[in-house]
């Protein structure tokens, strides 16, 4: 069975700063997924990583990808307020198999 | 901006009865899916669906659950007898294509309560 697990789960951080969110998955996949969902509202596609050392930014975000490590990582360069939301990892089989999240927290 | 369209917005409904949850998908989209989320949690998958048949469902998707292509343009979810622990949101999502990106697109959602 496929497990998609991140960390932190929780993070509450200060504009200005920097921080990583990591992704591991249990079974290999040609397909990772970055998504952002806001309180109450739907999942916004932010990245679609498709082999390894594949890396792909978009302005404050980058997301990288380690196939052989089976990981995956969001960075957030010099963070603000805005990129409040939580993040999801996600793999494909066959279907989306998400982890459970990280709520990220940026305080003013 | 093309967009999967779900409707209710939000249900709320009596433990044991019949709920229909609709989703529009993007209209040359093949792949069609619903996931769900119980509030705070992780999402979960349910079905996919393609040429008319399910492709795979998860452990959740007992026989309770149903999904129906009826036209051209809808997908349904249905829950013939639902349970307290049915309520969460769900997601209907489509795509293009299963290789390449394929990024799944997401609707609004519809959230379910049942009392």
């Amino acid at each position: 069975e496929l497990k998609v697990e991140q960390n932190p789960l929780f993070l509450s951080m200060q504009e200005g700063k920097n921080y990583t969110i990591y992704c591991n998955y249990s079974t290999t996949s040609d397909r990772l997924y970055w998504y952002r969902q806001d309180p109450g509202k739907s999942l916004e596609s932010l990245f679609v990583l498709l082999s390894n050392g594949a890396v792909k930014q978009e302005g404050r975000l980058m997301a990288s990808l380690d196939t052989k490590a089976r990981l995956s990582t969001l960075h957030i360069t010099a963070a603000v307020h805005d990129l409040s939301a939580t993040y999801f990892c996600a793999v494909w089989r066959g279907k989306i198999i998400f982890g459970k999240g990280t709520r990220l927290h940026i305080l003013p | 901006e093309p967009e999967v369209t779900q409707t209710p917005s939000h249900q709320v409904t009596q433990m044991g009865q019949e709920v229909i949850l609709r989703c529009v998908p993007i209209s040359n989209h093949l792949y069609f899916y619903w996931y769900r989320q119980i509030l705070g949690q992780k999402v979960e998958f349910l079905v996919s669906f393609y040429n008319n048949e399910i492709s795979e469902k998860s452990e959740i998707f007992d026989d309770q659950f149903s999904v129906e292509r009826p036209d051209g343009s809808n997908f349904t979810l249905k829950i013939r007898s639902t349970k307290l622990e049915d309520s969460a949101m769900y997601f209907c999502a489509s795509s293009q294509q299963d290789s390449g990106a394929n990024v799944l697109t997401f609707g609004a959602g519809s959230r379910l309560t049942v009392l």
